[in-house]
């Protein structure tokens, strides 16, 4: 079974530009998470989606946004990039909102904005 | 909100000799905690996970210990592998169930 897929696997932006990642959560997964992770430090909540609908967010501007498409895909989009937005991002997903259950990672997007 | 800490930063074993990775969490109302693992390039890997109802669970070589009077979380490596070699992560499920909270991590070094 294919795990959790990330793309672009690396992206390069310039300052000010606006950005689009997609996930695809494993099969039978309605929970989608995204992090974003700077080098040597834990990955950071951004959000979470189930069913479509905000479920949960982290302490990000509002120019991080994201949505869950029908299929449980989802996207995150950064708007007006900075410096400090350069980072690797990662989506996790689970069966179901809550409950205890396993939360898997993506390899992750490499994003460098210069 | 929530905090997770680790102790260690940066520990080195023998090959073959056992690991413990610990962890400190804040928030006594958490109770959901996993451990992952992260190699270099890649993103972070389920490992093991425990229930705050449990002190104990086990996996094929790992061991995890919750101590919640200390709000203490430690992973057991038995006879680590070069391949253990990564940095480890605790994550904590915050009180509203819909986040997890990571501490900095520790890079784990085998020795041959």
């Amino acid at each position: 079974d294919a795990g959790v897929t990330q793309s672009p696997t690396h992206l390069i932006k310039t300052r000010g530009q606006h950005v689009t990642l997609r996930c695809s959560p494993i099969s039978g997964h309605k929970s989608v998470s995204w992090y974003q992770q700077v080098l040597g430090q834990g990955p950071q909540f951004i959000f979470q989606y189930y069913e479509k609908e905000e479920r949960g967010r982290g302490n990000f501007p509002d120019r991080f946004s994201a949505r869950q498409f029908p299929n449980y895909s989802s996207e995150l989009n950064v708007n007006a990039l900075l410096l400090g937005d350069s980072a690797l991002y990662l989506c996790a997903s689970s069966k179901g909102l809550a409950g205890g259950d396993e939360q898997y990672f993506g390899p992750g997007t490499r994003l460098t904005v210069t | 909100g929530e905090s997770v800490g680790l102790h260690l930063p940066t520990l080195s074993v023998q090959e073959g000799d056992n690991s413990i990775i610990n962890c400190a969490y804040s928030n006594s109302a958490s109770d959901y905690f996993i451990w992952y693992k992260q190699e270099s390039g890649k993103g972070p890997q389920f490992i093991i996970d425990i229930r705050s109802n449990m002190d104990k669970r086990q996996g094929q070589r790992v061991t995890v210990l919750l101590n919640k009077t200390v709000k203490h979380l430690s992973l057991q490596i038995a006879a680590t592998q070069p391949g253990d070699s990564a940095v480890y992560f605790c994550a904590e499920r915050g009180y509203n169930f819909n986040k997890f909270y990571f501490g900095s991590g520790t890079k784990l070094n085998v020795k041959p």
